[in-house]
């Protein structure tokens, strides 16, 4: 099974701050076949389901602010968030589909100061 | 508008059945694979099940094979998940969810099972 550590557990930012959060899968998620990483993100806001934000490791999914930012190939891989709004609060989690079983990060809860 | 309805939830007494049922409109339900994904209480997400678009294929992780089977019934649109010898860790909200290329695009509201005595 494909281990994901992720980090930090939790982090507290002013508005405007940027915002960075690491996942790191115990085996390389990049396929050779056609080059891509199969590592997805996901907010979820308090009482909502998860929403996908990042597929690929770098696409945003249709209607994300650009100001998420996705990054890293292989076995390392971030998440940024620029320019950081009251309305990013939530958790975030890296999941990785490149094989069964699939298997998430234990998540990032993003507080707003 | 993509739309995953999840019905059948509530509160069972371990090693007792329970079934969830999931109704999906908005898309070609036959043309995707489908999944469910739960979350314990104040914990993480974990993948549970998926299925192909004939149901011919099922994939679950260690922790529910044996106990979970997923269905579908492409006519009705509808993905269901049978679960059985329920024990406590099994509480969580259950998600119903749209894979493409495995990752989860589509999730519904969620449905709660409550596994206590």
């Amino acid at each position: 099974d494909i281990v994901m550590t992720q980090s930090p557990f939790s982090l507290a930012v002013s508005e405007g701050e940027m915002v960075t959060i690491n996942c790191k899968p115990s085996q390389s998620l990049l396929s050779s076949g056609n080059q891509k990483n199969y590592l997805a993100w996901y907010q979820q806001k308090p009482g909502q389901s998860p929403k996908l934000l990042i597929y690929y490791a770098s696409t945003r999914q249709s209607g994300v602010p650009d100001r998420f930012i996705g990054s890293g190939s292989g076995t390392d891989f971030t998440l940024t968030i620029s320019d950081v709004q009251a309305e990013d609060l939530a958790d975030y989690y890296c999941l990785q589909h490149y094989s069964y079983p699939l298997t998430f990060g234990s998540g990032t809860k993003l507080e707003i100061k | 508008e993509v739309q995953l309805v999840e019905s059948g939830g509530g509160l069972v007494q371990p090693g007792r059945s329970l079934k969830l049922s999931c109704a999906a409109s908005g898309f070609t339900f036959s043309n995707h694979y489908m999944a469910w994904v739960r979350q314990a209480p104040k914990k993480g997400l974990e993948w549970v099940a998926t299925i192909s678009t004939s149901g011919s294929r099922t994939y679950y992780p260690d922790s529910v094979k044996g106990r979970f089977t997923i269905s579908r019934d492409n006519a009705k649109s509808s993905l269901y998940l049978q679960m059985n010898s329920l024990k406590s860790e099994d509480t969580a909200t259950y998600y119903c969810a749209r894979p493409d290329n495995n990752r989860f695009d589509y999730w519904g509201q969620g449905v709660m099972v409550t596994v206590s005595s």
